[in-house]
């Protein structure tokens, strides 16, 4: 299967710990976005990256949440003394590239739960 | 800044039946304009998308959207419902310039009796 994959799939973590979650986006594909999803809600926008570079960070994205891109393929999502609002869908999806050829591809998600 | 409103939060239909799922965009000039499904434990999947031209947009599943300027809307429709359709719709609107991130409605979820 060569779609977007998240890892892990669901995290269960107490308040205060530092969590990650890794994306693996379509091979070929050189923009990576990172969303969050809370219950009753649509995605909304984290970040995003172009190949290693992170060109936008939504004010969502608090000093808390950092993301990276290392090497311009997969990325990674921390957060930092998690508290229990962190709780969400984590979703990560990937694209070619943006304007017309941007359909976005999204991986299953990473459900986070913070007790 | 763009916005997308989704004024129904559940629709309810019997298979067979047709469906139509509103949706209506802020947005100060010509949009791109999507429908993504959700099913429960996966990941969104784009339907359809428009972004210049035909103002009918013919998508995946049977589905179709219609784009009027004139109502800032872009319903999401079907002449026959399945009831492997029951799922959580999303409509969602992009700047035409820029970075191109799309911003979401709140969802629509679609049960499908039989």
């Amino acid at each position: 299967d060569t779609g977007v994959s998240q890892d892990p799939r669901h995290k269960i973590t107490k308040r205060g710990q530092n969590v990650t979650f890794r994306c693996d986006p379509i091979s070929e594909h050189n923009r990576l976005y990172w969303y969050r999803q809370t219950l009753g809600q649509g995605p909304e926008f984290l970040t995003y990256f172009q190949n290693e570079a992170q060109l936008e960070k939504s004010r969502l994205l608090s000093d808390r949440f950092s993301a990276e891109r290392p090497k311009g393929s997969f990325s990674t999502l921390e957060i930092q003394r998690t508290e229990q609002g962190d709780s969400a869908m984590y979703l990560c999806a990937s694209s070619l590239d943006g304007g017309s050829r941007n359909e976005q591809f999204f991986g299953p998600g990473t459900r986070l739960t913070v007790l | 800044a763009q916005s997308v409103t989704q004024p129904d939060i559940h629709i309810t239909v019997s298979e067979g039946a047709s469906l139509e799922l509103r949706c209506n965009y802020s947005y100060g000039a010509t949009p791109y304009l999507f429908w993504y499904v959700q099913s429960p434990g996966q990941g969104l999947q784009l339907l359809l998308k428009y972004f210049s031209g035909d103002t009918l947009v013919q998508g995946i599943k049977g589905f179709e959207a219609e784009f009027k300027r004139s109502q800032s809307s872009f319903n999401l429709r079907k002449p026959s419902v399945h009831w492997s359709d029951a799922a959580e719709y999303f409509c969602a609107v992009a700047a035409s310039g820029g970075s191109y991130i799309p911003t979401f409605g709140r969802g629509t979820s679609l049960i499908v009796h039989p």
